[in-house]
């Protein structure tokens, strides 16, 4: 199993322009989330899916928009990027309350 | 979900055991206490989680006073690859966000 992918690793935005963050998992878990790290911070909540065609916001939802078309894949779309959205973004996935997997993350940078 | 507190930063010998403490002193009776920890940026790697009986798996030990208000994890054996950011994570299961709260954390330096 490849767990939970995430594609770019990198990437460089100039205010305004939009982008979408793909995350995919192989292990047929129901729930995906997406979270942001900014420098020397704790993870936070941005979107979760409890399963396909099932999506709610988390804590800091502003300026995202996420679908779950699958249940392999949740996007997380940047509407129209800001320098406060440069970050690390983290997707995930589990079943049940176990354990939650990580990605690797996405490194953004808005200009 | 109860706020948890730990020390920003430790050191710790190869070879001996790493003592990791929180203090959750408001849990609640439908909280379980989680620890995930960070290397270098990479994403949270999930650790092992309790109630209020002592855990054990592959990687470290969960100790869970009588009280529930504070726990230790113990990586008995640390190595310079344990070093890492560590966060203890109190949330009601079971939970439909999934949703972690992480804290600062605790930075643990594993020295030679």
């Amino acid at each position: 199993n490849a767990g939970v992918t995430q594609t770019p690793k990198f990437q460089v935005l100039k205010t305004g322009q939009s982008m979408t963050l793909q995350c995919a998992q192989d292990m047929n878990h129901e729930y995906m989330s997406w979270y942001r790290q900014d420098p020397g911070m704790g993870l936070r909540l941005i979107h979760y899916s409890v399963g396909a065609g099932i999506t709610d916001q988390g804590e800091v939802p502003n300026g995202y928009n996420v679908s779950r078309s699958t249940t392999e894949d949740f996007p997380l779309r940047l509407l129209s990027a800001a320098p406060s959205q440069t970050s690390v973004y983290f997707c995930a996935s589990r079943t049940g309350d176990n354990e939650q997997f990580f990605g690797p993350g996405t490194r953004l940078t808005v200009l | 979900d109860a706020k948890t507190t730990q020390p920003p930063s430790m050191d710790c010998a190869e070879g001996r055991a790493a003592n990791l403490p929180c203090n959750h002193s408001t849990i609640s009776g439908n909280e379980y206490v989680y620890w995930y920890r960070q290397i270098h940026s990479q994403g949270p790697q999930y650790i092992i989680h309790g109630l209020k009986n002592n855990e054990t798996n592959e990687m470290a030990s969960l100790i869970i006073t009588e009280d529930r208000k504070s726990s230790t994890l113990i990586l008995p054996h640390a190595t310079l690859r344990d070093t890492a950011v560590y966060y203890c994570i109190v949330k009601v299961i079971p939970s439909n966000t999934g949703k972690l709260i992480f804290g600062q954390g605790t930075t643990l330096q594993v020295k030679p």
